[in-house]
This record gives C-alpha cells, sequence and structure tokens, in this order.
C-alpha cells in the first residue's frame, strides 16, 4: 500500500512564525500536492509538484511557499504565519499515468496558530 | 474551469437504510471522477473511480457509482448503509493542468453522512 506521512498531526505556532509542514512517500510517485481543508470549503489546492524542484501554484498558493529537493518528500512553508492560515492540511501523492490513477493522501496535519 | 457541485451539504439515514450522495461536475472534456471519504482526524480514503469503460462502477466497503455523460453527474450509492459508514464524502474530477503534466484533482465541499440507529 502507498504510504504518505505527514510529520504532525497537530502544530501551534505564534502568529510570525516561519512554519514547515513535511511530507513523505514511499511509492516513487512523480507527483505531490498540498491542500488546505475548511469547514464548508471543501478542499483547495495550493501547490503541487510534478518532478523534484519543480512546482507550480495551486488555487490558492499566497502566503505559502513549497520545496521538493528529494522526490519523496514535499515540504510547505508558511514564511510568516498568520491566523487565517490556522486550517487542516493534507499532503497527497499519485504517479504520473494516463490511468487516472487517485490521489493518496496522508493522515493531516492540524495547524492552529495564535 | 472545472468545478464540483455536492449539493447536499449534510443528510442523515436510519442505519440498514439506502444511500445516494449526489455530485454534479463541470469539465470541459472527458473526466475522470473519484469518491472519496473521510472519517474524523483522518486524511481522506478513496473509495473508488471512473475513468472510463462501464458507467458503473464498484467500489470498497459496498458503495458504488454511476457516470452519467449527460447530467454530468456522479452518484454515490449504497443499499443499505451501516453505522460505520458515518464520516464525510467528497465527490473529485480529474484536472489536468497545463504548466507540466501534473493532475490534480478539484474537490467539492463535502457531504456529512449521519446515520441514525
Amino acid at each position: 500500500d502507498v504510504k504518505v506521512t505527514q510529520s504532525s498531526r497537530y502544530l501551534v505556532k505564534r502568529t510570525g512564525e516561519k512554519v514547515f509542514l513535511e511530507c513523505v512517500q514511499d511509492m516513487d510517485h512523480e507527483n505531490m500536492f498540498w491542500y488546505r481543508q475548511d469547514p464548508g470549503l471543501g478542499l483547495r489546492l495550493i501547490y503541487f509538484s510534478y518532478d523534484v524542484k519543480m512546482k507550480e501554484k495551486g488555487d490558492i498558493p499566497e502566503g505559502y511557499s513549497v520545496s521538493r529537493e528529494k522526490k519523496e518528500r514535499f515540504s510547505l512553508i508558511l514564511e510568516s504565519a498568520s491566523t487565517n492560515q490556522t486550517s487542516m492540511y493534507l499532503c497527497a501523492s499519485r504517479p504520473t499515468d494516463r490511468e487516472g490513477s487517485p490521489l493518496h493522501f496522508g493522515n493531516g496535519t492540524r495547524l492552529t496558530v495564535t | 474551469a472545472q468545478s464540483v457541485t455536492q449539493p447536499d451539504i449534510h443528510i442523515t439515514v436510519s442505519e440498514g437504510a439506502s444511500l445516494e450522495l449526489r455530485c454534479n461536475y463541470s469539465y470541459g472534456a472527458t473526466p475522470y471522477l473519484f469518491w472519496y471519504v473521510q472519517s474524523p482526524g483522518q486524511g481522506l480514503q478513496l473509495l473508488l473511480k471512473y475513468f472510463s469503460g462501464d458507467t458503473l462502477v464498484q467500489g470498497i466497503k459496498g458503495f458504488e457509482a454511476e457516470f452519467k455523460r449527460s447530467q454530468s453527474s456522479f452518484n454515490l450509492r449504497k443499499p443499505s448503509v451501516h453505522w460505520s459508514d458515518a464520516a464525510e464524502y467528497f465527490c473529485a474530477v480529474g484536472a489536468l493542468y497545463s504548466g507540466g503534466g501534473a493532475d490534480g484533482l478539484t474537490f467539492g465541499k463535502g457531504t456529512h453522512l449521519i446515520i441514525q440507529p
């Protein structure tokens, strides 16, 4: 089974702090994604990466950046955390193919910014 | 741009009763479609997907979904629900980004399923 691991289940940070959310997948998938999930808004794509050192903005990239130095690891960075970034963050991965492979999700990181 | 609508925010069903969760999508090409389930505090688990072929697809946990191109729908069904089916359900449509070949998904806002004893 594909395993996507997010290093923290819960994080509490202060406004203005730099925050790193880490995600590792063990199936050699080319593509990795960061979503945030908020009540009533569903999942919204922040950034994705289709290869090492490659990244693309999703629908809501403002206030975030990402890093992909190794194929298995995709980091989400909040340069200066704000209270409106309090949310559940979900990492996902999938291979590149033409068969509509699904996204495989981690268990999420619930971030609270105070 | 693609979009997904799940018109029901909450649905309450009695245990043992049948279930249908609605999903409508807007997509410019042939879509690929997914249903995911999320238990409290967990990530999303894939229930089933449609890519091509038979429009009635079977998934895990006794769920099925039917793709109807004419109605732009991909409704999820289960003949008899169990208390353990209480969760959040998300419909998603495939999106091909022109930038680099990665396929992200666009999600609906979810339907919260409540099971009455």
